[in-house]
C-alpha cells in the first residue's frame, strides 16, 4: 500500500511569490490535513479537507489556501510569501476523522 | 494555538534504560495520541488511546491517561539507540472537532 505522497520535497521561492504544494492521500482515506512547522517548534494546524470540502482552517492568514480533488490529492498554495513562511509543510491523511494520522514526508519551503 | 505541551522538551538516556514523557492539555478530549518524528520527516503514528481508556499497550510502548488531571504518559521500555527521536502527543477535543492538535515535542536521544 502506498503511503501518503508530497511534492515536491524541496521548494526554493523568493519574497512575495506564490508557492503550490501537492499531496496524494493513502488510497481510500478521504480526510487530509496540512500543518505547518518552523524549526525547532511543534506542528501548526492549516487545513483539513474531507470529501472535497474545507471543513476546517488554522490560524493563519487567508494567503494561504488550498482544494482537495475529487480524487482526495490536495494542494496547498500560498500567496505572497513572506520570509516567515519559510517551514517544513507536513499533509496527512486518515480513515477515521481525527484518528490515526498517516503524514507524508513533507515540503521543505525555503523563503529567501 | 499548542493544546498538548509535552514534558520534557528534552531528555538523554543510555540504552536499556526506559523514557517517560509527559503530555498536558487544557480542554476535554475524544482521543490522544502520540507520534514519533525522525530528523525533521513525517510523523509516525505509534498509539491512541480513547477519554474512556486508562491504559493501552504496544510493544515496548505505554500510554496512560488521566482525564481528571488532563495527563498522559507515555513510557518507552529497554530503549534502543533507534528510539531517538522527537516524540508528539496530539488531542482531538470532544464536541466535534476532528482537528489533531499536536504539542511541541520531546526529543529523546538514546545513547548506545
Amino acid at each position: 500500500e502506498a503511503g501518503v505522497t508530497q511534492s515536491p520535497t524541496h521548494l526554493i521561492k523568493t519574497r512575495g511569490q506564490q508557492a503550490t504544494l501537492r499531496c496524494s492521500p493513502i488510497s481510500g482515506h478521504t480526510s487530509v490535513y496540512w500543518y505547518q512547522q518552523a524549526l525547532g517548534l511543534g506542528l501548526q494546524f492549516l487545513l483539513w479537507y474531507d470529501e472535497g470540502e474545507e471543513r476546517n482552517r488554522g490560524n493563519f492568514p487567508p494567503r494561504f489556501s488550498g482544494r482537495q480533488f475529487p480524487n482526495y490529492s490536495s494542494e496547498l498554495n500560498v500567496n505572497a510569501l513572506e520570509l516567515e513562511d519559510s517551514a517544513l509543510y507536513l499533509c496527512a491523511s486518515s480513515l477515521h476523522r481525527g484518528e490515526k494520522l498517516f503524514f507524508g514526508s513533507g515540503t521543505q519551503l525555503s523563503v529567501l | 494555538s499548542q493544546q498538548g505541551e509535552e514534558d520534557p522538551q528534552a531528555l538523554s538516556i543510555q540504552e536499556g534504560e526506559n523514557a517517560t514523557m509527559n503530555c498536558s492539555y487544557k480542554t476535554s478530549i475524544n482521543n490522544l495520541q502520540w507520534y514519533r518524528q525522525n530528523s525533521g520527516r513525517g510523523l509516525v503514528h505509534l498509539i491512541l488511546i480513547r477519554s474512556n481508556e486508562r491504559e493501552k499497550h504496544s510493544g515496548r510502548l505505554r500510554v496512560t491517561l488521566d482525564t481528571s488531571k488532563k495527563s498522559s504518559s507515555l513510557l518507552i521500555t529497554a530503549s534502543r539507540a533507534a528510539d531517538t527521536a522527537s516524540y508528539f502527543c496530539a488531542t482531538a477535543s470532544s464536541g466535534g472537532s476532528y482537528i489533531p492538535t499536536f504539542g511541541r515535542g520531546t526529543s529523546l536521544i538514546v545513547h548506545p
